[in-house]
């Protein structure tokens, strides 16, 4: 599996736009880029997922680069209910690896 | 639309009884995946069904540990004997399809063996 590197933590001013980096070097061509968040004793969530273009939905925009080994996750005005770890999971799209592998994460803090 | 329901959310055992997780996927969703989390080795997958049939199952931590899908909405984990090193949040999640489609997680069974 396609591995991923997210910085450990990040902290962000309510209000303003998360940025949440992922680097993914080795992704195959097959493989998606997932984003889940997991807020405290909660199941993990699903933020939003894409290919090769840009995505976006009433929660997030994640932008992946044209090479398409890093990705971006944008909340675009964080609130205090988004603190989280967020994780960023390639996964593949074939018969038999399609489970999500998660990471350590990034766990983020909005701070008021 | 309810999403997929665990039970118990809690329980607490003594070392040596068996245990029995319980799990209904979303209606609909034919993959169903068992997840275990904990402060050491964070989540990790356990083993996942595609129509009630095991795909992969290598994340099946030894003999102890032992997971059914009798239907298309039902599923149980079941650990005998339990070991307090099973303590942990076991999350069940289900998807639609295999192909790419989202998964969504229930809540969790927490798990405590004494």
């Amino acid at each position: 599996d396609a591995k991923t590197t997210q910085p450990t933590s990040m902290d962000c001013a309510e209000g303003r736009a998360a940025n949440l980096p992922c680097n993914h070097s080795t992704i195959s061509g097959n493989e998606y880029v997932y984003w889940y968040r997991q807020i405290h004793s909660q199941g993990p969530q699903y933020i939003i997922h894409g290919l090769k273009n840009n995505e976006t939905n009433e929660m997030a925009s994640l932008i992946i680069t044209e090479d398409r080994k890093s990705s971006t996750l944008i909340l675009p005005h964080a609130t205090l209910r988004d603190t989280a770890v967020y994780y960023c999971i390639v996964r593949a799209s074939n018969f038999g690896n399609e489970k999500l592998t998660f990471g350590t994460g990034t766990r983020l803090t909005i701070i008021p | 639309d309810a999403g997929v329901i665990q039970s118990p959310r809690h329980e607490v055992t003594e070392m040596g009884q068996e245990v029995t997780l319980r799990c209904k996927p979303i209606s609909g969703h034919n993959s169903l995946f068992w997840y275990r989390q904990t402060m050491m080795r964070g989540l990790e997958l356990l083993i996942y069904f595609n129509n009630n049939v095991p795909i992969d199952d290598s994340g099946m931590p030894e003999d102890r540990f032992s997971a059914k899908m009798p239907n298309a909405s039902f599923s149980t984990l079941k650990i005998q004997p339990s070991e307090p090193r099973d303590s942990a949040v076991y999350f069940c999640a289900s998807s639609r399809d295999v192909y790419g489609n989202t998964i969504y997680f229930g809540e969790g069974s927490w798990l405590t063996v004494v």
